[in-house]
């Protein structure tokens, strides 16, 4: 079946520091990826989302690239600010299920001013 | 209200007591989502409604748990016999959730119910 595997946390990065939260994939066919935050005390939403190849989805300067070769779905983001601490999940929407989001176990940032 | 609600917030039970865990998604949404998150562990699909079709219950781990939706609004998710392992974050999403948008992914998340089962 689909599964999502990310890279375990925790993450403490200082202010200004490059993020990269690894995030592969298993599916059949062609999934849809999205990354997922939940900031403290709130709800999980919707960061960003790809949903062909190659694609690119982009928000509040963090970036992740549709990796189909490596099936891979890496977040990214320049320069991180304190505010940015929360947990990020990686989730997928494969083909066959579509009406279900399949999730990573979620990886816990902490950014230190 | 503007977001997805679900209450209580938290509950503490004892093994064996029943309980029920109430979700009120965003006006509109057709479809609504039950996740189960427990420590460590990622999001477990639990049950899927959408409008007035059967609701999808591939993910409830045991027939202690089950789900209602009245009036394609408000749904109830009820655990009966409550035992330490359902200790859990319960967490409701809902979405337009058409076939036709499903495509975007966007569910919109409640705050979740934690429950402890002691």
């Amino acid at each position: 079946g689909d599964s999502v595997t990310q890279m375990e946390g925790p993450v403490t990065l200082s202010e200004e520091a490059f993020l990269t939260i690894n995030c592969t994939y298993t599916a059949t066919g062609y999934p849809s990826l999205f990354w997922y935050v939940q900031y403290p005390g709130e709800g999980l939403q919707l960061l960003l989302k790809a949903t062909k190849a190659d694609d690119k989805g982009s928000n509040k300067g963090f970036e992740a690239t549709y990796r189909k070769e490596t099936t891979s779905f890496h977040l990214e983001k320049g320069s991180v600010q304190v505010s940015d601490s929360a947990v990020y999940f990686c989730a997928l929407s494969g083909p066959g299920s579509a009406r279900q989001l399949t999730f990573g176990s979620g990886t816990q940032l902490t950014v230190l001013p | 209200g503007a977001g997805v609600s679900q209450s209580p917030s938290n509950k503490v039970t004892e093994k064996g007591k029943d309980v029920e865990l109430r979700c009120d998604p965003i006006s509109g949404h057709t479809a609504l989502y039950w996740y189960r998150q427990s420590l460590g562990q990622g999001l477990e699909f639990l049950i899927y409604f959408q409008g007035n079709s059967a609701p999808d219950k591939s993910g409830l781990p045991s027939d202690r748990f089950s789900a209602e939706r009245t009036g394609g609004s408000v749904s109830t998710l009820t655990i009966q016999r409550t035992q330490q392992e359902d200790s859990a974050v319960y967490l409701c999403a809902s979405s337009h959730g058409t076939s036709g948008s499903w495509g975007t992914g966007e569910l919109f998340f409640g705050e979740g119910s934690r429950l402890t089962v002691l």
